[in-house]
């Protein structure tokens, strides 16, 4: 089944310990992108990558490290988390080159203390 | 930069009625507007999309328009039921990056 996987679907942590989130498609899409929601802000682009050792800040990168060494994978590190990045993020791909097929995973909740 | 604005923000309708919701966007630019569906826990799937080309386009009980002139575009669900509660998000697309509205709550009530 084509689709993206993200991990963890909840996590708590506290303020100042390093966590990654990672993501992972297996469609073979060159593009990835991870994005946060906020009540009443919708869905804000934190980083997106166009292809392999290719990545590009998006509207809100402040806080937030990206990586993508392999096709399938792109995980979203926070260096030093703080409690205004509590939020619902999501990890998208698609094919390159194309307005459609964004696919998305299923989200991690994160909680800063 | 685009921006795009969703109203409203939070719709209650009858089950059976219509319910729409609307867009605009501020980039003549943008080409492509999609609409998304997030269910509780899940994260948001396309259900319809629409090109700059095109007025309306229909999908079973879903339909979109778009008024490129006056720049906005907007989500009809007909003979709404239950399964359609959900947040829908439009979206407008400027060189391949999606401008998200902020999102409408759809509640059916039964």
């Amino acid at each position: 089944e084509a689709q993206v996987t993200q991990n963890p679907r909840y996590l708590i942590t506290v303020t100042g310990k390093k966590l990654t989130v990672t993501c992972s498609q297996n469609m073979n899409h060159e593009y990835m992108s991870w994005y946060r929601q906020d009540p009443g802000l919708g869905l804000r682009q934190i980083y997106y990558s166009m292809n392999v050792e290719v990545t590009d800040k998006g509207d809100v990168p402040e806080g937030y490290k990206v990586s993508r060494k392999e096709k399938r994978n792109f995980p979203l590190i926070l260096e030093s988390p703080s409690p205004n990045q509590t939020s619902l993020y999501f990890c998208a791909s698609r094919t390159p080159g194309s307005n459609y097929g964004y696919t998305f995973g299923s989200g991690t909740r994160l909680t800063v203390v | 930069g685009e921006n795009v604005e969703q109203h409203p923000s939070t719709l209650s309708v009858q089950e059976g009625d219509s319910a729409v919701i609307k867009c605009t966007y501020s980039d003549s630019a943008s080409n492509y507007f999609p609409w998304y569906k997030q269910e509780l826990g899940k994260g948001p799937q396309l259900i319809i999309d629409i090109r700059s080309n095109v007025g309306e386009k229909k999908d079973q009980r879903i339909a979109v328009t778009l008024n490129k002139t006056a720049k906005h575009f907007s989500l009809h669900i007909t003979e709404t039921q239950p399964e359609d509660s959900a947040v829908y998000f439009c979206a407008a697309t400027v060189n391949y990056q999606l401008i998200w509205g902020a999102g409408t709550k759809l509640i059916i009530k039964p």
